[in-house]
Formats: C-alpha cells, sequence, structure tokens
C-alpha cells in the first residue's frame, strides 16, 4: 500500500466555479499523476509531476491545472468547471520504480 | 508507446484457469509489457509485467511469446473477484518523466460461478 490519499471522495459542483482536487501521498515518491476516466474512453492522462514544483501535461490537460508545492501533495485544480469534466479522477504514483499504485478515486459531477 | 490490441470480453469459470490474450505486434526491442485490472469503481491495480521471459508472481502468469509480438496473462485459478477489466500495456524502460501508462478499452473479463 502507497499510503494515496484522494480528497473528495466525491463532489457535486456548478459550471463555473473553481475545484481543486487532493491527492496525498506517505511515502515520499517522487512521480505522481493524475488521470481521468469516462465510458468509452478508459483512463487518460491529465497532468503529471516528477518532482516538487515540477509537472508536465498529459493527453487531456486542457482545462486543468497542477501544483505540487511538497512532495506529498499533488493538486489538481479545474479553474472554471464545466459539464465535460465531469468524471472520476484518478491520482497514481510510481512505486517500487516501475508499477504504479492508483488511489481510490474522486468522483465529480459538475452540474 | 507500442499500441495493444485486446478483445473486449471473455468469461470463465470460477476455479478455472483464464487466460487473457494481448497482441502488440509493433513492440520494440526494449519495451516492457505490463498488466493491470480494475475491479468495478477501484483504481487500477497491478498485476505483472515482463520483457522477454515468463513471469510469475502471487496474482498471475505472464507468458510472452518468443516473438514478442503477443502475450497471454493467466490467472490459474480465477474467481468472482477477478471479475475486472484487463488492461495490456506496453511501455518503454522505466524513464522517470516518461513512466506515464497509456491505457486502452482493455478486456473485461467476466467470472462465473
Amino acid at each position: 500500500d502507497a499510503g494515496i490519499t484522494q480528497s473528495p471522495r466525491h463532489k457535486v459542483t456548478e459550471t463555473g466555479t473553481p475545484v481543486t482536487l487532493r491527492c496525498h501521498q506517505t511515502e515520499n515518491h517522487r512521480y505522481m499523476y493524475w488521470y481521468r476516466q469516462d465510458p468509452g474512453h478508459g483512463l487518460r492522462l491529465i497532468h503529471y509531476s516528477y518532482g516538487v514544483k515540477d509537472t508536465d501535461k498529459g493527453e487531456v490537460s486542457d482545462g486543468y491545472s497542477v501544483s505540487r508545492s511538497k512532495t506529498e501533495d499533488f493538486l489538481l485544480t479545474l479553474e472554471s468547471a464545466t459539464s465535460s469534466q465531469t468524471s472520476v479522477y484518478f491520482c497514481a504514483i510510481n512505486q517500487r520504480g516501475n508499477e504504479q499504485f492508483f488511489g481510490p478515486g474522486t468522483r465529480l459531477t459538475v452540474l | 508507446d507500442a499500441k495493444t490490441t485486446q478483445p473486449p470480453s471473455m468469461d470463465c469459470a470460477e476455479g478455472r484457469a483464464a487466460n487473457l490474450p494481448c497482441n502488440h505486434s509493433t513492440i520494440s526491442g526494449n519495451e516492457y509489457v505490463y498488466w493491470y485490472r480494475q475491479i468495478h469503481s477501484q483504481g487500477p491495480q497491478y498485476i505483472i509485467h515482463g520483457l522477454k521471459n515468463n513471469e510469475t508472481n502471487e496474482m498471475a502468469s505472464l507468458i510472452i511469446t518468443e516473438d514478442r509480438k503477443s502475450s497471454t496473462l493467466i490467472l490459474p485459478h480465477a474467481t468472482l473477484r477477478d471479475t475486472a477489466v484487463y488492461y495490456c500495456i506496453v511501455r518503454p524502460p522505466y524513464t522517470g518523466a516518461n513512466s506515464k501508462l497509456t491505457f486502452g478499452k482493455g478486456i473485461t473479463l467476466s467470472v462465473r460461478p
């Protein structure tokens, strides 16, 4: 167990509001990732981080920003949520060099 | 990263071996084959990975053909809790920032009582 948690686990918000999802890990892993999962699309990478203040875009980064001010926390922000961002969001870390370990997910609904 | 092809679904009887195929005909010489699974509503779970040789761990066995163009994940004694979507992923060696995974649609395994 990589000691990875996500908060909140469920959130309902309205279009146009800002939303921040938090991923927290307790084992000092360097690499962290945010994915979203939608029916028909599988998991798609949004952003990832390879260290404090070091982040890069994934394949579906538009409308999202991230921050990593300390090793244990990787934040995903939707500056102005849209209905197309309704999804399940998974955070992951790299463990043992090659294996990604995923958090429990956050279910976000944008009305 | 090389692309993988998996059938959309399969089923097997509880207690029997489940053999999940994956084609990766464009795999490069240094790319690994990884398998993950996702049980409904949970995050994906790492199962096993390999390069050339067959691999076995407490969860499963991975058989890679000699030409490395296909592989089979074997769950030796499937249980109802193995019902999940299984993803076959090909990726280059762990290179830090390029360690991200590219998920396809996977294969849905249904284990019947």
